[in-house]
């Protein structure tokens, strides 16, 4: 079986500044995926960023950058230079060798003017 | 088509009568999943398929939902003799099989939004 926990049912960042978004996994498997999806009020999922658990390097999307830390088992979400269009849900997920896709609860996050 | 394409977008129904929800999923894409997302909360994991097998189906919420998918394309959701509680959007993703060690992003449809007056 496996797990995804984000511990933030909701955040607050200013405009222009940097966020954390935190999300650890549990699994057995010792392969798999982690994703990160957005999903703003119309309510389309909207993927951002993959990271391989074999991946040496953390995975960058423009102003999208994951934290991966595998001993840790976190895979955090960092995005930079928040944008008033950056409010949505965020949802990290994880899958394994055999395609089962698995998401956590999610983080509702609110960018200020 | 491009795209995952869910039918309907929106579906009001009284308690007690049963449901189908489509899903087409891009072609060639042979895992399927469905899910379902009660107002602002997250995703509630229902059932996948590989092709037309279901390995998973311990999501499902009660014996009144079923899902079937036929020649590795199209899927159909059932939930019968609807309950209130059954109300929520029921997003169905595809992906294509591959390494898991290779990026196999699921891309969603728009959703089915299910009232159950």
């Amino acid at each position: 079986a496996q797990k995804i926990t984000q511990t933030q049912p909701g955040m607050f960042v200013q405009e222009k500044e940097a966020v954390t978004l935190d999300c650890t996994y549990d699994t057995s498997d010792p392969s798999y995926g982690l994703f990160w999806y957005k999903q703003p009020s119309s309510g389309e999922m909207i993927f951002l960023i993959y990271q391989g658990s074999y991946d040496q390097q953390n995975a960058t999307e423009g102003r999208y950058s994951l934290n991966f830390q595998k001993a840790r088992k976190s895979a955090n979400l960092v995005i930079s230079a928040s944008q008033l269009g950056d409010s949505a849900m965020y949802f990290c997920a994880i899958t394994n060798a055999g395609n089962m896709l698995t998401f956590g609860g999610g983080t509702r996050l609110m960018v200020k003017p | 088509g491009a795209g995952v394409s869910q039918s309907p977008s929106n579906k009001v129904t009284e308690k007690g009568k049963d449901v189908e929800l489509r899903c087409d999923p891009i072609s060639g894409h042979t895992a399927l999943y469905w899910y379902r997302q009660s107002l602002g909360q997250g995703l509630e994991f229902l059932i996948y398929f590989q092709g037309n097998s279901a390995p998973d189906k311990s999501g499902l919420p009660s014996d009144r939902f079923s899902a079937e998918r036929t020649g590795g394309s199209v899927s159909t959701l059932t939930i019968q003799r609807t309950q209130q509680e059954d109300s929520a959007v029921y997003l169905c993703a595809s992906s294509l099989v591959q390494g898991v060690d290779m990026n196999t992003e699921a891309f969603f449809g728009q959703g089915t939004r299910l009232t159950v007056v």
